[in-house]
């Protein structure tokens, strides 16, 4: 079966922007959590959603927001873009919140000049 | 969760087992161990998981000692493809929780580099 999918795998945005990035978990998974990944801070966890409510959420400023859609898919937002929000986000999905395994897709590298 | 304790790196040759480090001494008794791999511009891929029994799957086996204090990831005959960060993490069974636990922390890892 298909693997969770992202888009886009590669983005460019200039300070002060606004950025959406998407995450199709794989068929039946309703968890879907989300990280950013930089050389400096390595892996960190952003939000987790489940049944379109968000469940948990990291230690990010209010300008990294996130949804779930009714058919599991997940968006992540990140407003008025800094330099250092360059990193690569990955997306998680597993059947439920309980599931030991969590299923990361390739990740989209944003890159903020 | 518990903090971990891995190598900053390792090598291995081709072919030979990869053993892998974890030190976990503040493990709490319903904490479970997890092992990720991230391979270069690549998503974290699971591995295995164990509570305080060996654990063996397709990938790898999972030795945690007696006291749960510290475990030991084997790649039993790694290859080139085997070449990644491997991340060892402590949570607490999500089932015992109800998921209010789901998320991953995830260390610094080890850079194990398999070499021909």
């Amino acid at each position: 079966k298909a693997g969770v999918t992202q888009t886009p795998r590669y983005l460019i945005k200039t300070r002060g922007q606004q950025v959406t990035l998407s995450c199709s978990p794989i068929s039946g998974h309703r968890s879907v959590s989300w990280y950013q990944q930089t050389p400096g801070q390595g892996l960190q966890f952003l939000f987790e959603y489940f049944s379109e409510t968000q469940r948990n959420k990291g230690n990010f400023p209010g300008r990294f927001s996130g949804r779930q859609f009714s058919n599991s898919r997940s968006e992540m937002n990140v407003s008025t873009l800094e330099l250092g929000d360059s990193a690569l986000y990955l997306c998680a999905s597993s059947l439920d919140r309980t599931d030991n395994e969590q299923f990361f897709g390739p990740g989209t590298r944003l890159t903020v000049l | 969760d518990a903090k971990t304790t891995q190598p900053t790196s390792m090598d291995c040759a081709e072919g030979r087992a990869a053993n892998l480090p974890c030190n976990h001494s503040t493990i709490s008794g319903n904490e479970y161990v997890y092992w990720y791999r991230q391979i270069h511009s690549q998503g974290p891929q699971y591995i295995i998981h164990g509570l305080k029994n060996n654990e063996t799957n397709e990938m790898a086996s999972l030795i945690i000692t007696e006291d749960r204090k510290s475990s030991t990831l084997i790649l039993p005959h790694a290859t080139l493809r085997d070449t990644a960060v491997y991340y060892c993490i402590v949570r607490v069974d999500p089932t015992l929780t109800g998921g209010s636990n789901y998320k991953l922390t995830f260390g610094k890892g080890t850079l194990l580099t398999v070499n021909p």
